[in-house]
């Protein structure tokens, strides 16, 4: 069984500081996506990442995926009060399966 | 807007009733997903369509739960006999390639 290991669960930090999630897993995973949820919304899509040791950047969120494709960190630098939310990272099994493997998410609060 | 639509976004039902959801992917995407997701919990898979084709089922996916895709656009998820367990966030998403789109969700409340 495949299984998404995030941390921290929850994250609360004051405006300006920087953070890191973490997510890992004993499984490689063919690809990984970062989702940012809203209460009583969908996940949106942060970024995909595809190949080992890769490193993407989407403004202040720096995203990597481990050489061997079972882990992946999101870094936060200068968070701000919109940053709030829960993050979820996702593994994908590889092109036979349709099934996302979701992490138990990391709750973010940035104060003022 | 072009993205994912759910309908409805909210539904209450008491226990016992059916209730079905539909999704509307992106245009292009021959892929349609459906999750489930309880409170403080990560989205959990129950099966997915390629075009018209459903080609995974969770054991998540109870005999109570059908779902059909029938012309490889919209979908729908019915709920036969729903119970309290059943009350969730149904999340549908698509894709074309390696990232899925999810939707805003529709939220059952089982009474």
């Amino acid at each position: 069984t495949q299984l998404l290991e995030q941390s921290p669960q929850f994250l609360s930090i004051q405006e300006g500081e920087n953070l890191t999630v973490y997510c890992n897993s004993s499984s490689v995973f063919s690809s990984l996506q970062w989702y940012r949820q809203e209460p009583g919304e969908g996940p949106v899509l942060l970024v995909t990442v595809v190949t080992g040791g890769e490193v993407k950047k989407l403004k202040r969120l720096t995203f990597q995926f481990g050489d061997a494709r079972k882990d992946s960190s999101l870094h936060i630098t200068a968070a701000q009060p919109g940053d709030t939310g829960l993050y979820l990272c996702a593994g994908a099994g590889g092109s036979n399966t349709g099934k996302l493997i979701f992490g138990q998410g990391t709750t973010l609060q940035v104060k003022p | 807007d072009t993205g994912v639509s759910q309908d409805p976004r909210h539904k209450i039902t008491k226990r016992g009733q059916n209730v079905t959801f539909r999704c509307d992917p992106i245009s292009e995407h021959n892929r349609l997903y459906w999750y489930r997701q309880t409170l403080g919990q990560g989205p959990e898979f129950l099966t997915y369509f390629q075009n018209e084709a459903q080609l995974e089922k969770s054991r998540l996916l109870s005999d109570r739960f059908s779902a059909e895709r029938p012309k490889g656009s919209f979908s729908t998820l019915e709920i036969q006999r729903t119970e309290q367990g059943d009350s969730a966030m149904y999340l549908c998403a698509s894709s074309l390639g390696t990232s899925r789109y999810f939707g805003p969700g529709t939220r059952l409340t089982v009474l």
